[in-house]
Formats: structure tokens, sequence, C-alpha cells
């Protein structure tokens, strides 16, 4: 099935640095979606964003809802050593919802 | 207040065998969707469930089929199974189908097909 386009596919990063990824699509979303999974785990939902441009926080985690409806971003700020797992965008329309390869995210303390 | 509860944690199969899988919902949610994750990959819409119906599906071959129950638990059945099916299954429920009602996840199965 379609999937979005995530990047990177991974990344290594040490203690304290931000991080940014993103997530693109040919199709539009109503919601746009980001969520972290550890190994052994299901997804969890790290921030919703509901309309086209909206920029929303959780503490350190920032994420936008690009304004074609067909993009979103995730940046996290300061990382720390349990910020590591996978990071999955998500698009939803109605009861269908895509997500991306995921963003492997190594922090090295 | 107990999350979403998968079972079993981990199946083996051999090809042509059927499986079934089983999920119970967070306490107070009605609506259940199922989650094929292949190894490396992000999580593909098989189906959901509401109100004992099956209410949208993605892109998956009649093989697989589901049911939901009256106290909204819900199977997940893969017929003929084949090598390309072993994969981590999760399940999510929600309260309610709306796009905007957050899913939340129970921690899968693992199916191996040998």
């Amino acid at each position: 099935g379609q999937q979005l386009n995530q990047s990177p596919q991974s990344m290594f990063i040490q203690e304290g640095e931000d991080v940014s990824m993103n997530c693109t699509s040919s199709s539009i979303f109503n919601t746009w979606l980001w969520y972290k999974q550890d190994p052994g785990e299901g997804p969890v939902l790290l921030i919703a964003l509901y309309k086209a441009g909206e920029l929303t926080s959780n503490g350190r985690l920032t994420a936008q809802f690009g304004i074609t409806r067909k993009d979103s971003f995730l940046n996290i700020s300061a990382s720390i050593p349990s910020d590591v797992g996978i990071y999955f965008c998500a698009g939803r329309i109605s009861s269908d919802m895509r997500f991306g390869a995921g963003t492997r995210l190594t922090v090295k303390p | 207040d107990a999350g979403v509860t998968q079972s079993p944690t981990h199946l083996i199969k051999t090809r042509g065998q059927q499986v079934t899988l089983r999920c119970s919902p967070k306490s107070g949610h009605d609506t259940v969707s199922w989650y094929q994750q292949a190894l490396g990959q992000g999580p593909q819409f098989i189906f959901q469930y509401y109100e004992e119906e099956e209410r949208q599906r993605g892109n998956f071959p009649d093989r697989f089929s589901g049911h939901q129950f009256p106290n909204y638990s819900s199977e997940l059945n893969v017929n003929a199974l084949l090598l390309g099916d072993s994969a981590l299954y999760l399940c999510a429920s929600s309260l309610g189908i709306s796009s905007y009602n957050e899913q939340f996840f129970g921690p899968g199965t693992r199916l191996t097909v040998l």
C-alpha cells in the first residue's frame, strides 16, 4: 500500500543536539500525526495536528502541519538518551491512516 | 485502567494454514483498527470495525477478515497463509470512527510464517 515519504531513514546524533525529520505525500490529509515506537511495543502518539499551517509543541517536541496538507515535520530539541527509538509520521483521512517508513534515531551520550 | 491488549504475543505457522489474532480495546473504546507492520516498515491499515461491522478497508486481499464482538473486542483472521504475511500485527482502539479521535495501539502479535 501507498506510504508516506519520510526522511531521513536514520540519524545518529550526540546528546543535547536538535533533531529534525519530515514527511511528504502526494495525497492530502485531514490530520497529521507523529508516533514513537520502542522495541516490542506499539506506536505511541507524540503529537497530533488537525489544521493546515498548525504548529504544535509537546515539551521538547514541535511539529507542523504543512500549508499544502501534504507534508509535516517534527523537531526534537536538546535530545536525551531516552529519545532513542523509531519515529513515524502518519497522515489520516477518515479511518485510513497511512504511515511513513520511520526514522530510526540513535542518541550517543 | 487496561490499555489495548493483544494475544498471542508470538505465533509461528506454516504456509497454507489459518490464523486468528485477538484484540481487546482500551476501556471505554468502541472502535478497533488492525494494521500489518512488516520488518523495517511503518504499519499498513488493514481494516476498521465499529458497531460490529467492517467500516473501512485498506488494500488487503479477502484472505484477511475480521470480526467485532458485542463487548467491542475483535479478531483478525488470515486464511491460506503466505510467507509474506510474516509481520507484526497491531491493533488500535479509539472512541468512535472520526479521523480526529486518537488511536491507542497494543503491543502487537508477531506472526512468523514458515
